[in-house]
């Protein structure tokens, strides 16, 4: 099973609402990424987890918190959110992390379309 | 921070015809790799080459990589509809705990 699925595929939330983000893979992947992904741009890396530890924070905003409950599960928790962070985020799975790994190829899931009104 | 940056933007050809995308990046590199990602989708994972490596094959792709140039390209032969596509590249730099997209290329595949 090379697959990582993530729900739900799409979300419209309000700014004052709390939603979570989910995403599971079962591939025994030690690594786990939350990207953020705007209209006609690439990919941007928001958190990395290592081993069920979050590993990297690239300076996101406290309004998304990210969550590893187990090696096969990340959640991304999403609280007053603002209308820009409207995107697609895409969570990702690697055997390992990028500098450990004889292999960096990561495995994309289809991405939560969220939109922020 | 983008690491590389693509050429053409966006790229429209005939179905068969040969489709070639590059990539160009700043600071050394261990490796580059390339991702598709169908429109509003998630990316796949299409060929990795490393630092040492000069050109790697996969079916219809062909990467090449040039570090004293900094620059790689993707070519896809016999280009078919279902090609159509955004092609990402990607870097890991040397010694770097993270996988870096450039812009990207939007491919166009006319049948």
């Amino acid at each position: 099973d090379t697959e990582v699925t993530q729900t739900p595929k799409h979300l419209v939330m309000g700014m004052t609402n709390k939603k979570s983000l989910k995403c599971e893979q079962h591939m025994g992947h030690r690594a786990m990424y939350w990207y953020k992904q705007k209209a006609k741009k690439p990919p941007e890396l928001m958190f990395v987890y290592s081993y069920e530890k979050l590993s990297i924070n690239e300076s996101v905003p406290s309004r998304f918190s990210p969550e590893c409950p187990n090696s096969s599960l990340l959640n991304l928790h999403l609280h007053a959110l603002q209308p820009e962070d409207s995107a697609l985020y895409l969570c990702a799975s690697s055997q390992d992390e990028v500098w450990q790994s004889k292999s960096y190829e990561q495995y994309f899931g289809p991405g939560t379309r969220l939109t922020v009104t | 921070s983008q690491q590389g940056e693509e050429d053409p933007q966006a790229l429209s050809i005939q179905e068969g015809e040969n489709a070639t995308m590059n990539c160009s990046y700043k600071t050394s590199i261990n490796n580059l790799q390339w991702y598709r990602q169908n429109s509003g989708r998630g990316l796949v994972h299409l060929i990795l080459i490393r630092s040492n490596e000069r050109e790697k094959h996969s079916g219809r792709l062909r990467v090449t990589l040039d570090t004293s140039k900094k620059s790689s390209s993707l070519l896809i032969t016999a280009s078919r509809a279902a090609d159509t596509a955004s092609y990402f590249c990607a870097t890991v730099l040397r010694y770097g705990n993270k996988l870096v997209f450039g812009a990207g290329t939007i491919l166009r595949v006319k049948s």
